[in-house]
């Protein structure tokens, strides 16, 4: 069974631009996570999605946004770049978002901002 | 606040000794924890994760950890440490449905022969 796959792996933008990341969940997975990872703030959860319904939301601001398709295919947005937006974008999937879970993790998208 | 703490950045075991990698938890419900591991390059992989029962949680590649509701604590451990197992560990805790997870800010592993 194929992992969690994240498009593209490699990203540099400059401030003021928008970004588009994408994350394909593990075949029969509903349930997509995403998360940031920079070395000042380390780990942070973004948002979670779960058919097509956002079901937790982190501490980001509102330039952070995302959707879910309806084959469990999600996406990431952020406008207005800034530098701080460099980090490491991490998707998470799993079978629900119900009980006892686990998260299988995507090797990530890497976003530059200049 | 919900937060993870794990005191130790960076630590360096020798071949063949055993780990420990501390982590505190700070959470306002039931706390559901989680270690992972994370080499160069890769993302998150899963290595253990309590949710209820025996406060004692075997994982893969021979890592355990201990739940102590007391000290707040979800301790990692290794008997024999491998060169393999040099990578950073990150301890979060999560919702019980193993989501929106809370990280810690991980500790580096070195591993010296």
């Amino acid at each position: 069974k194929a992992g969690v796959t994240q498009t593209p792996r490699y990203l540099i933008k400059t401030r003021g631009q928008q970004v588009t990341l994408s994350c394909s969940p593990i075949s029969g997975h509903r349930s997509v996570s995403w998360y940031q990872q920079t070395p000042g703030q380390g780990l942070q959860f973004l948002f979670e999605y779960f058919s097509e319904t956002q079901r937790n939301k982190g501490n980001f601001p509102g330039r952070f946004s995302g959707r879910q398709f309806s084959n469990s295919r999600s996406e990431m947005n952020v406008s207005t770049l800034e530098l701080g937006d460099s980090a490491l974008y991490l998707c998470a999937s799993s079978f629900t978002s119900g009980y006892q879970e686990t998260q299988y993790f995507g090797p990530g998208t890497r976003l530059l901002v200049l | 606040a919900q937060s993870v703490t794990q005191p130790d950045i960076h630590i360096t075991v020798s071949e063949g000794a055993s780990l420990e990698l501390r982590c505190n938890y700070s959470y306002g419900a039931t706390p559901y924890l989680f270690w992972y591991v994370q080499s160069p390059g890769q993302g998150l992989q899963l290595l253990l994760k309590y949710f209820s029962g025996d406060t004692l949680v075997q994982g893969i590649k021979g890592f355990e950890a201990e739940f102590k509701r007391s000290q707040s604590s979800f301790n990692l451990r290794k008997p024999s440490v491998h060169w393999s197992d040099a990578a950073e560990y990150f301890c979060a805790v999560g919702n019980q449905a193993g989501t929106a997870l809370i990280f810690g800010k991980g500790t580096t592993l070195s591993v010296s022969s």
